[in-house]
């Protein structure tokens, strides 16, 4: 079974740096591409960043460019999100998603996890 | 960057009902375009991709038809379990998603 677990997630201050992570199991990790998407409270979907399978490439949202760093260790089938210079409006539920072909990256996002909660407050 | 407008916002109907969800975007994404279900606290999950296919396990009365920049999911007969938030998302050049359609108990 396909599982994405994120962890991670806390209060953190305006400002302030937080590493999120997501453990995948149960398929071959290093082949499909993995992307953060983020919800807002009774917000939307937004989507933050996205990596290669092979970490290659790398891909951001204009909001959390320059910011946020994406990262994954294959050998631990384990996708990371750096986040620094956290603002309020980050405050969000933030879900790792499967990019679901291991062609492209122009594909869709299944499975997801269940998402970690990031409160940026004072 | 590719903007996706969900319309309507909120949808009251009752279990039976025939329901349809309309996604355009900004520019064509021919048809890399996907459907979610959400429902409140859990993850969103994947109804349909490349426009219209059914994604394995999710009861037929969901189907999506369009391609180019306009995009439909209808709900055939809805059920109590369909009461949720529905998003639509390209993927033909990074991904976004529109901004949701909430579907509530008329």
């Amino acid at each position: 079974e396909v599982q994405l677990l994120e962890s991670g997630g806390g209060l953190v201050q305006p400002g302030g740096s937080l590493r999120l992570s997501c453990a995948a199991s149960g398929f071959t990790f290093s082949s499909y591409a993995m992307s953060w998407v983020r919800q807002a409270p009774g917000k939307g979907l937004e989507w933050v960043s996205a990596i290669t399978g092979s970490g290659g490439g790398t891909y951001y949202a204009d909001s959390v460019k320059g910011r946020f760093t994406v990262s994954r260790d294959n050998s631990k089938n384990t996708l990371y999100l750096q986040m620094n210079s956290l603002r309020a409006e980050d405050t969000a539920v933030y879900y790792c998603a499967n990019v679901a072909s291991t062609v492209t990256t122009s594909s869709w996002f299944d499975p997801w996890g269940q998402g970690t909660l990031v409160t940026v407050s004072s | 960057d590719i903007q996706m407008t969900q319309s309507p916002s909120t949808l009251s109907a009752s279990v039976g009902d025939r329901v349809t969800i309309t996604c355009r975007a900004s520019q064509s994404v021919s048809s890399r375009l996907a459907w979610y279900q959400q429902k409140p606290g859990k993850a969103p999950k994947l109804l349909i991709y490349k426009a219209s296919t059914l994604e394995s396990g999710v009861p037929s009365r969901f189907s999506g038809s369009g391609s180019g920049t306009e995009f439909t999911l209808t709900i055939s007969s809805l059920q109590p379990d369909d009461f949720a938030t529905y998003y639509c998302q390209q993927y033909n050049s990074y991904w976004t998603f529109g901004q949701g359609t909430k579907v509530e108990i008329k």
